[in-house]
């Protein structure tokens, strides 16, 4: 079970928008920032958001991320078919001493 | 472009020991925070160790504590995970990160009789 809530799967059609959370709680999204990751079939996972709503160098403006109290988001808009991957929510947790990650949620682009 | 590179994965049985290492370029290695973070086969991705820049605060997973040790060297701009008395549930692909700059390929540990 992860200390981080993610929905174990999202879905949409090309062109939409689709958000996916990531619950948390005060020791962890509700005091520190959240990063997001994108993690292609095969492949190792790659930075997509850092500090909220921060995106590297490279990451297209159709990805963003929020959050709000004990409660991290990313939306994905314009959904493309290589859009579909795992997405992972992450964070420090003040309590464990130690970064903590979602479960995971599987995009699939109908 | 930020590279990180792991090696040191292999096949190793039970109560066994692996070093794994990461060679980093591209950034300013001695700026960051660096973690290693595990990935079990068909499972989600797994915080195992993280280390200051400077190495002298380092955190780790409850489960690795006492068995596992994360280090670094600015001077080679490289990153190792010595990892003791290894179990199978230890088994993963280890990944090599700065958790708000990049990612490496990862380097595969699997823990087997």
């Amino acid at each position: 079970q992860s200390v981080l809530t993610q929905p174990p799967s999202a879905s949409g059609t090309p062109g939409q928008r689709v958000t996916i959370s990531c619950s948390g709680s005060s020791s962890n999204i509700g005091s520190n920032t959240a990063n997001w990751y994108q993690q292609l079939p095969g492949t190792a996972p790659k930075v997509l958001i850092n500090n909220n709503n921060k995106r590297p160098s490279g990451v297209p403006d159709r990805f963003s991320g929020s959050k709000s109290g004990t409660s991290a988001s990313l939306a994905i808009s314009g959904l493309q078919s290589e859009d579909e991957a795992d997405y992972y929510c992450a964070t420090w947790d003040d309590s464990l001493n130690g970064w903590v990650f979602g479960g995971g949620t599987k995009l699939t682009v109908l | 472009e930020v590279q990180l590179v792991e090696s040191g994965g292999g096949l190793v049985q039970p109560g066994g020991s692996l070093r794994l290492s990461c060679a980093a370029s591209g950034f300013t290695f001695s700026t960051y925070w660096m973690h290693w973070v595990r990935q079990a086969p068909g499972k989600g991705l797994e915080w195992v160790a993280n280390i200051k820049e400077d190495g002298r605060e380092t955190y780790y997973v409850d489960s690795v504590k006492g068995r596992f040790t994360i280090s670094r060297d600015n001077a080679k701009n490289s990153l190792y995970l010595q990892m003791n008395s290894l179990r199978a549930e230890d088994t993963a692909v280890y990944y090599c990160a700065s958790l708000s700059v990049g990612w490496g390929q990862g380097t595969l540990v699997t823990v087997s009789s």
